[in-house]
């Protein structure tokens, strides 16, 4: 079946730009993540979706980052005003249940020039 | 908060040799994930072990999770080129109730590289 989808794959921005990241789930997932990779930090938790709700926004590292659920299915990451700092590669995740194995997409790489 | 470190940082084997990878816990593991990155792509689920003494394998990996010693151990025999990648291991955090929910914690990572 369909994995975890996310678009675009590569995104290459100017410093200030906003920019919307899109993750597409298997189908019957209720559990949504999204993490971020980068080289100076490793791979680190942003927010958690459970159905269209955000129990845990414990990780977004600052107010220009925004994500939404809708219709328990399809996510979007925003990040307003981009930074330089921002620039890493972006991973979603879904659970069939909040306890259970995660399964990534293959993530958008974001440059932030 | 919990942290995970791996060790080593990046191992370079033969083909054919075996090999250990290992993640070790600042607090106590409630489950630990296995999963394995391409350069270039997101991560493809191994293994999770969720109970004390657990052992799991699929083909030639084994993982083993060590309660006692908050640590887990992900074993590779007669490694192959195949196998060459980022090893990632992860656990998950415990909500208000008491229960484990999704959000994970991951270690640095092992960059394995296997030659022919």
């Amino acid at each position: 079946g369909a994995g975890v989808s996310q678009s675009p794959s590569n995104k290459v921005t100017e410093k200030g730009k906003d920019v919307e990241l899109r993750c597409d789930p298997i189908s019957g997932h209720t559990a949504l993540y999204w993490y971020r990779q980068s080289l100076g930090q490793g791979l680190e938790f942003l927010i958690y979706f459970q159905g269209n709700s955000a129990p845990d926004k414990s990780g977004l590292p600052s107010d220009r980052f925004s994500a939404e659920r809708t219709g328990g299915s399809v996510s979007t990451l925003t990040i307003q005003r981009t930074q330089q700092e921002d620039s890493a590669v972006y991973l979603c995740a879904s659970s069939l249940e909040g306890q259970e194995t995660q399964y990534f997409g293959p993530g958008t790489r974001l440059l932030v020039l | 908060s919990q942290e995970l470190e791996q060790s080593p940082q990046s191992l370079i084997v033969q083909e054919g040799k075996n090999l250990t990878i290992n993640c070790t816990s600042s607090k106590t593991l409630y489950g630990l994930y296995w999963y394995k990155q391409k350069y270039g792509e997101g991560l493809i689920f191994l293994m999770m072990l969720q109970k004390g003494g657990e052992e799991k394998s699929h083909e030639k990996i084994t993982a083993k999770l060590d309660e006692k010693k908050q640590q887990s151990s992900l074993h590779i025999t007669a490694s192959q080129p195949s196998h060459a990648g980022i090893y990632l291991c992860g656990s998950p955090s415990i909500g208000a109730g008491g229960t484990s929910y999704g959000k994970l914690t991951f270690g640095q990572g092992t960059i394995l590289t296997v030659h022919p």
